[in-house]
């Protein structure tokens, strides 16, 4: 069984610019999370969607965006782009709606730089 | 404060030693405790997962959760080299926001 993947693997942008970031979760997962990984700060939860909408959000300013497409992919959207965005962009899955404590599945991540 | 506290490391062990690695917390209301294993450059893969408090064993690891002190524990038994790695621990309220602690690097020496 195919885990979640992501794309690109690695991404280099300049300040100010826009990122795009793509995920696609395990066949049957409907839910989709993303997490930023930064150098100091550990893992940070960014945003979680499920049947195309967003469910919950960590503590990250407006600029970090995303959605659910009907096939249950998703992106996340970084504007305005700064030098601290630059992390590992983690997305996961999970397997049952509405229940609490179902666990998530991490894919590999993209590596985001910021110039 | 951080509400999930651990210990980075590193911490070095000689193949086949058992490791324990730990996890403190502050919020009460983190219901789901969780393991995660990071290699270099990957994403972090699901060790074990448990609810409330008591011991959960799958091969070589065990789980412990223990609430009423906000600990949480991962023993590793015969520890191999291929053990190497990052481990994460994780807590959710339930609200699906997992919190993860800062990560212990594990180096088995062969």
């Amino acid at each position: 069984e195919a885990g979640v993947t992501q794309s690109p693997t690695h991404l280099i942008k300049t300040r100010g610019q826009q990122a795009t970031l793509r995920c696609s979760p395990i066949s049957g997962h409907t839910s989709v999370y993303w997490y930023q990984q930064a150098l100091g700060l550990g893992l940070q939860f960014l945003l979680w969607y499920d049947e195309g909408e967003e469910r919950n959000r960590g503590n990250f300013p407006p600029r970090f965006s995303g959605r659910q497409f009907p096939n249950y992919s998703s992106e996340l959207n970084v504007n305005a782009l700064e030098l601290e965005d630059s992390a590992l962009y983690l997305c996961a899955s999970s397997l049952v709606p509405g229940a609490q404590g179902e666990t998530q599945y991490f894919g590999p991540g993209t590596r985001l730089l910021v110039l | 404060q951080k509400e999930v506290e651990q210990d980075p490391g590193p911490l070095s062990v000689p193949e086949g030693a058992i490791v324990s690695l730990n996890c403190t917390y502050s919020n009460s209301a983190f219901q789901y405790f969780m393991w995660y294993r990071q290699y270099s450059r990957k994403g972090p893969e699901l060790l074990m997962y448990t609810y409330s408090s008591g011991n959960k064993e799958d091969g070589r690891f065990t789980a412990q959760v223990d609430k009423s002190s906000k600990y949480i524990s991962l023993f590793i038994r015969d520890s191999q080299p291929s053990d190497s790695a990052t481990y994460l621990c994780a807590m959710d309220t339930g609200r699906r926001a997992l919190t993860f602690g800062s990560g212990t690097r594990l180096q088995v020496q062969p």
